[in-house]
């Protein structure tokens, strides 16, 4: 079956500019987590979507960052005035349920700010 | 908060046996997860133990001790495709976590592993 798919998978913008980026996670999966990668660095967790429960946002790291999920399913994360130290991969995975522990990942956004 | 240290790097032989470990520290442990993520990929879901002892899945095992807060990743026969980037990660369980909201996995820093011929 269809895994977890992102896009685009990369993006290079100029430093100021607003960006979205599309998660679609796989089909029946109620939890949808985004994280952002620097290179060579470890996972940093951003925002947690589980059903119709309000967001885990407690890792976005300024106000700058927003998500959404519509309908339960497809999320898209916000960047405004994108900034240089934004530059990293953002990766979106999504669970069955309360299964945190087993996540899927998609192929990530690469995102340069210039 | 939770926090988590593993060596930042391995290497070893084809054909050898590698042991990642991993120490945790968190307020309310609900288990250990493992994955693995080769350079330019995604992680991947290799293993989970909620409960002490060992858990294996072909060449891979994992174990943990929660009396120790500590758990390992075991690859036996190593290959050279297994060269890659291998993370622990805790959900924290406390009260206070459930109460914020908080059911997302905490991520090591990762530790690089390097099979050499």
């Amino acid at each position: 079956g269809a895994g977890v798919s992102q896009s685009p998978s990369n993006k290079v913008t100029e430093k100021g500019k607003d960006v979205e980026l599309r998660c679609d996670p796989i089909s029946g999966h109620t939890a949808l987590y985004w994280y952002r990668q620097s290179l060579g660095q470890g996972l940093e967790f951003l925002i947690y979507f589980q059903g119709n429960s309000a967001p885990d946002k407690s890792g976005l790291p300024s106000d700058r960052f927003s998500a959404e999920r519509t309908g339960g399913s497809v999320s898209t994360l916000t960047i405004q005035r994108t900034q240089q130290e934004d530059s990293a991969v953002y990766l979106c995975a999504s669970s069955l349920g309360q299964m945190v522990y087993e996540q899927y990942f998609g192929p990530g956004t690469r995102l340069t700010v210039t | 908060g939770q926090s988590l240290e593993q060596p930042s790097e391995v290497t070893a032989v084809e054909g050898a046996i590698v042991q990642i470990n991993c120490t945790y520290q968190t307020s309310g442990f609900y288990g250990l997860s493992w994955y693995q993520q080769h350079d330019g990929g995604a992680p991947t879901f290799l293993s989970y133990n909620a409960l002490d002892g060992l858990e294996e899945t072909g060449r891979f095992s994992s174990f943990l001790s929660r009396s120790d807060s500590y758990g390992y990743l075991l690859l036996q026969e190593l290959q050279m495709k297994d060269s890659a980037s291998y993370f622990c990660a805790v959900r924290d369980h406390s009260s206070e976590a459930l109460d914020m909201g908080r059911r997302a996995l905490t991520f090591g820093s990762g530790t690089r592993l390097q099979v050499q011929p």
